[in-house]
């Protein structure tokens, strides 16, 4: 399974777009992109995910460049119950998180 | 659809005891994993199931772990001999395998205090 890097962590303004960043350099032509997050005390909850085309649902947007080596969960109007752990992951066959991003919303 | 449910929410045990905790699946859903998770940390993969054959462990997951899934439904996850450093939270997570499009559901995780 391919490795992500994340930014520890990020603010956001309430009423804003968060913009979240990934890399995934090595990931294959198999392997999706998908997001989680997880909100303090509960488990991981999926948010969306991707192989090679911009997606969009009710939750976010995900955002995947041409060669597959990055992406960008976009959630359009942050509010102050989207602060979480955002974790980034290019999965085939098993989920293997890394320590995410931090997303603090910020009054 | 009632979600990935597991018993107990906590645990609190002494070292040295053993504790087991259960894991019920979405009833459709045929693969179940196991993760674990310690503060500031992101969910460790443990092991996983295909309907009740266990497809892989983590080489770091000691002896004193095991998991099964004996009809495939419903898991369990023991831990003998209970260490300070098993002091985490448990997660368990199901999906349909077959489509890669699947994501994992969570459930809220048994959380275990080693005293």
């Amino acid at each position: 399974d391919a490795k992500t890097t994340q930014p520890t962590s990020m603010d956001c303004a309430e009423g804003r777009a968060a913009n979240l960043p990934c890399n995934h350099s090595t990931i294959s032509g198999n392997e999706y992109v998908y997001w989680y997050r997880q909100i303090h005390s509960q488990g991981p909850q999926y948010i969306i995910h991707g192989l090679k085309n911009n997606e969009t649902n009710e939750m976010a947007s995900l955002i995947i460049t041409e060669d597959r080596k990055s992406s960008t969960l976009i959630l359009p109007h942050a509010t102050l119950r989207d602060t979480a752990v955002y974790y980034c992951i290019a999965y085939y066959d098993k989920v293997i998180f890394g320590p995410g991003t931090s997303l603090s919303v910020i009054p | 659809d009632t979600g990935v449910s597991q018993d107990p929410r906590h645990k609190i045990t002494k070292r040295g005891q053993n504790v087991t905790f259960r894991c019920d699946p979405i009833s459709e859903h045929n693969r179940l994993y196991w993760y674990r998770q310690t503060l500031g940390q992101g969910p460790e993969f443990l092991t996983y199931f295909q309907n009740e054959a266990q497809l892989e462990k983590s080489r770091l997951l000691s002896d004193r772990f095991s998991a099964e899934r004996p009809k495939g439904s419903f898991s369990t996850l023991e831990i003998q001999r209970t260490e300070q450093g098993d002091s985490a939270m448990y997660l368990c997570a199901s999906s349909l395998s077959g489509h890669r499009a699947s994501p994992l559901h969570f459930g809220n995780g048994t959380r275990l205090t080693v005293t």
